[in-house]
Protein backbone atom coordinates (compact mmCIF):
# COMPACT_ATOMS: atom_id res chain seq x y z
CA UNK A 1 0.00 0.00 0.00
CA UNK A 2 2.81 2.36 -0.92
CA UNK A 3 1.64 5.46 -1.45
CA UNK A 4 4.79 7.15 -3.79
CA UNK A 5 6.91 3.88 -5.62
CA UNK A 6 9.20 4.39 -7.80
CA UNK A 7 11.38 1.80 -9.84
CA UNK A 8 14.23 1.22 -9.78
CA UNK A 9 15.31 1.74 -6.75
CA UNK A 10 19.04 1.80 -8.28
CA UNK A 11 20.26 2.26 -11.66
CA UNK A 12 23.53 2.03 -13.38
CA UNK A 13 24.31 2.30 -17.03
CA UNK A 14 27.12 3.54 -19.50
CA UNK A 15 27.26 7.42 -20.79
CA UNK A 16 25.19 7.73 -23.59
CA UNK A 17 22.28 5.28 -22.81
CA UNK A 18 18.71 6.16 -22.80
CA UNK A 19 17.09 4.98 -19.43
CA UNK A 20 13.82 5.28 -17.67
CA UNK A 21 12.75 5.54 -14.11
CA UNK A 22 9.11 4.52 -13.38
CA UNK A 23 6.76 6.89 -10.48
CA UNK A 24 3.55 5.69 -9.57
CA UNK A 25 1.17 7.26 -6.83
CA UNK A 26 -2.02 5.78 -5.33
CA UNK A 27 -3.47 8.94 -3.47
CA UNK A 28 -5.32 9.97 -5.79
CA UNK A 29 -3.43 12.95 -6.60
CA UNK A 30 -3.44 15.49 -9.56
CA UNK A 31 -0.37 17.05 -9.48
CA UNK A 32 3.30 14.89 -10.14
CA UNK A 33 6.68 16.08 -9.88
CA UNK A 34 10.46 14.90 -10.58
CA UNK A 35 13.08 16.31 -8.43
CA UNK A 36 16.86 15.75 -8.22
CA UNK A 37 19.14 15.24 -5.30
CA UNK A 38 23.34 15.89 -6.11
CA UNK A 39 26.01 14.67 -4.79
CA UNK A 40 25.80 17.87 -2.14
CA UNK A 41 22.14 16.50 -1.04
CA UNK A 42 20.97 19.80 -2.37
CA UNK A 43 17.18 19.33 -3.96
CA UNK A 44 15.94 20.99 -7.12
CA UNK A 45 12.88 20.23 -9.07
CA UNK A 46 12.42 19.63 -12.57
CA UNK A 47 9.06 19.07 -13.67
CA UNK A 48 5.57 19.70 -12.26
CA UNK A 49 3.05 17.77 -14.25
CA UNK A 50 -0.84 17.91 -13.85
CA UNK A 51 -3.70 16.76 -16.61
CA UNK A 52 -3.38 20.30 -17.53
CA UNK A 53 -0.06 21.69 -18.36
CA UNK A 54 3.59 20.77 -18.16
CA UNK A 55 5.72 22.92 -15.91
CA UNK A 56 9.36 22.91 -16.69
CA UNK A 57 12.83 23.87 -14.99
CA UNK A 58 14.07 26.02 -17.67
CA UNK A 59 17.61 24.85 -16.25
CA UNK A 60 16.95 21.06 -17.11
CA UNK A 61 18.48 19.65 -20.07
CA UNK A 62 15.95 18.59 -22.77
CA UNK A 63 17.38 15.15 -22.60
CA UNK A 64 14.65 14.60 -19.75
CA UNK A 65 11.90 14.36 -20.49
CA UNK A 66 8.53 13.18 -18.52
CA UNK A 67 6.12 11.07 -19.99
CA UNK A 68 2.52 10.39 -18.55
CA UNK A 69 0.55 7.66 -19.43
CA UNK A 70 -2.15 8.43 -16.96
CA UNK A 71 -2.74 10.78 -13.75
CA UNK A 72 -1.03 8.19 -11.26
CA UNK A 73 1.86 7.53 -13.73
CA UNK A 74 4.84 9.93 -14.47
CA UNK A 75 7.76 8.49 -16.03
CA UNK A 76 10.89 10.33 -16.43
CA UNK A 77 12.89 9.80 -19.88
CA UNK A 78 16.51 10.36 -19.85
CA UNK A 79 18.75 10.48 -23.36
CA UNK A 80 22.05 10.17 -23.96
CA UNK A 81 23.24 9.80 -20.40
CA UNK A 82 26.14 12.15 -19.27
CA UNK A 83 28.24 11.48 -16.14
CA UNK A 84 26.53 14.60 -14.82
CA UNK A 85 23.41 12.92 -14.63
CA UNK A 86 24.13 10.72 -11.84
CA UNK A 87 22.48 11.35 -8.80
CA UNK A 88 19.43 10.34 -7.02
CA UNK A 89 16.47 11.08 -8.62
CA UNK A 90 12.78 11.54 -6.68
CA UNK A 91 9.30 11.15 -7.66
CA UNK A 92 6.60 13.35 -5.58
CA UNK A 93 2.71 13.86 -6.11
CA UNK A 94 0.48 16.16 -4.32
CA UNK A 95 -3.19 17.54 -4.99
CA UNK A 96 -2.54 21.36 -7.07
CA UNK A 97 -1.27 23.51 -4.47
CA UNK A 98 -1.02 20.75 -1.56
CA UNK A 99 1.63 18.78 0.66
CA UNK A 100 3.89 16.65 -1.17
CA UNK A 101 4.71 13.19 -0.72
CA UNK A 102 7.63 11.64 -1.93
CA UNK A 103 8.90 8.55 -3.33
CA UNK A 104 11.50 6.52 -1.92
CA UNK A 105 14.05 7.91 -4.50
CA UNK A 106 16.18 6.35 -7.79
CA UNK A 107 19.79 6.29 -7.53
CA UNK A 108 21.31 7.15 -10.77
CA UNK A 109 24.85 6.09 -11.33
CA UNK A 110 26.20 6.97 -15.06
CA UNK A 111 29.90 5.22 -15.67
CA UNK B 1 14.53 35.13 -7.58
CA UNK B 2 13.49 32.91 -3.89
CA UNK B 3 16.34 31.41 -1.59
CA UNK B 4 15.84 29.74 0.86
CA UNK B 5 18.64 29.05 3.72
CA UNK B 6 18.72 26.78 6.52
CA UNK B 7 20.80 27.91 9.65
CA UNK B 8 22.89 26.21 11.17
CA UNK B 9 23.70 23.57 8.51
CA UNK B 10 24.48 20.65 11.14
CA UNK B 11 23.87 20.49 14.48
CA UNK B 12 24.53 18.22 17.41
CA UNK B 13 22.29 18.08 20.88
CA UNK B 14 21.80 15.95 23.69
CA UNK B 15 18.72 13.55 24.18
CA UNK B 16 16.00 15.34 25.89
CA UNK B 17 16.80 19.35 24.42
CA UNK B 18 14.31 21.60 23.39
CA UNK B 19 15.57 22.76 20.18
CA UNK B 20 14.44 25.18 16.65
CA UNK B 21 15.71 24.45 13.45
CA UNK B 22 15.71 27.94 11.31
CA UNK B 23 14.27 28.43 7.55
CA UNK B 24 14.94 31.91 5.67
CA UNK B 25 13.25 32.71 2.61
CA UNK B 26 13.98 35.88 0.99
CA UNK B 27 10.25 36.02 -1.43
CA UNK B 28 7.48 36.64 1.35
CA UNK B 29 4.96 35.50 -1.70
CA UNK B 30 5.07 31.83 -1.07
CA UNK B 31 1.68 29.75 -1.25
CA UNK B 32 2.63 27.41 1.22
CA UNK B 33 5.62 25.84 3.36
CA UNK B 34 6.07 22.44 4.28
CA UNK B 35 9.00 20.98 7.04
CA UNK B 36 10.57 17.36 5.70
CA UNK B 37 12.93 15.18 7.23
CA UNK B 38 15.23 13.06 5.05
CA UNK B 39 16.94 10.05 6.51
CA UNK B 40 20.26 8.91 5.24
CA UNK B 41 19.92 6.84 1.87
CA UNK B 42 15.72 7.95 2.13
CA UNK B 43 13.07 9.08 0.67
CA UNK B 44 11.60 12.59 2.10
CA UNK B 45 8.78 11.92 4.45
CA UNK B 46 6.16 14.88 5.23
CA UNK B 47 6.14 16.39 8.39
CA UNK B 48 4.17 19.51 8.28
CA UNK B 49 2.46 22.15 5.62
CA UNK B 50 1.87 25.61 6.42
CA UNK B 51 -0.92 27.59 4.29
CA UNK B 52 0.47 31.15 3.78
CA UNK B 53 -2.65 32.67 5.93
CA UNK B 54 -1.97 29.84 8.86
CA UNK B 55 0.60 30.88 11.65
CA UNK B 56 1.50 27.71 12.82
CA UNK B 57 1.15 23.94 12.77
CA UNK B 58 1.20 21.29 15.10
CA UNK B 59 1.83 17.42 15.30
CA UNK B 60 2.93 15.56 17.94
CA UNK B 61 6.38 16.76 19.51
CA UNK B 62 6.84 19.00 16.58
CA UNK B 63 5.55 22.46 15.89
CA UNK B 64 6.30 24.68 13.05
CA UNK B 65 5.74 28.30 12.72
CA UNK B 66 5.68 30.95 9.68
CA UNK B 67 6.17 34.82 9.59
CA UNK B 68 5.81 35.21 6.34
CA UNK B 69 6.98 39.30 6.86
CA UNK B 70 10.08 38.10 8.11
CA UNK B 71 10.21 35.62 5.63
CA UNK B 72 11.31 33.05 8.49
CA UNK B 73 9.76 29.65 9.73
CA UNK B 74 10.81 27.37 12.54
CA UNK B 75 10.64 24.01 13.42
CA UNK B 76 10.49 23.41 17.20
CA UNK B 77 11.34 19.93 18.17
CA UNK B 78 9.99 18.92 22.05
CA UNK B 79 12.12 16.71 24.12
CA UNK B 80 14.43 15.39 21.26
CA UNK B 81 15.29 11.71 20.67
CA UNK B 82 18.23 9.84 18.92
CA UNK B 83 15.60 8.71 16.25
CA UNK B 84 15.37 12.69 15.20
CA UNK B 85 18.32 12.39 13.78
CA UNK B 86 17.81 13.02 10.59
CA UNK B 87 18.28 16.05 7.64
CA UNK B 88 15.48 18.62 7.99
CA UNK B 89 14.15 20.59 5.15
CA UNK B 90 11.98 23.31 4.21
CA UNK B 91 10.12 23.74 1.41
CA UNK B 92 8.47 26.50 -0.29
CA UNK B 93 5.82 27.23 -3.15
CA UNK B 94 5.99 30.55 -4.58
CA UNK B 95 2.23 31.93 -4.43
CA UNK B 96 1.28 32.40 -8.38
CA UNK B 97 3.72 30.24 -9.92
CA UNK B 98 4.90 26.87 -9.98
CA UNK B 99 7.94 27.58 -8.47
CA UNK B 100 9.05 24.97 -5.71
CA UNK B 101 12.18 25.74 -3.80
CA UNK B 102 13.58 23.34 -1.58
CA UNK B 103 15.94 24.90 1.56
CA UNK B 104 20.03 23.94 2.46
CA UNK B 105 18.86 21.72 5.37
CA UNK B 106 20.00 21.52 8.99
CA UNK B 107 21.74 18.02 9.96
CA UNK B 108 20.69 16.97 13.29
CA UNK B 109 22.04 14.27 15.43
CA UNK B 110 20.62 13.61 18.63
CA UNK B 111 23.32 12.31 21.15
CA UNK B 112 21.57 9.51 23.93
Amino acid sequence: DTAVSQTPKYLVTQMGNDKSIKCEQNLGHDTMYWYKQDSKKFLKIMFSYNNKELIINETVPNRFSPKSPDKAHLNLHINSLELGDSAVYFCASSLEGGEQFFGPGTRLTVL
Amino acid sequence: KQEVTQIPAALSVPEGENLVLNCSFTDSAIYNLQWFRQDPGKGLTSLLLIQSSQREQTSGRLNASLDKSSGRSTLYIAASQPGDSATYLCFTKASGTYKYIFGTGTRLKVLA
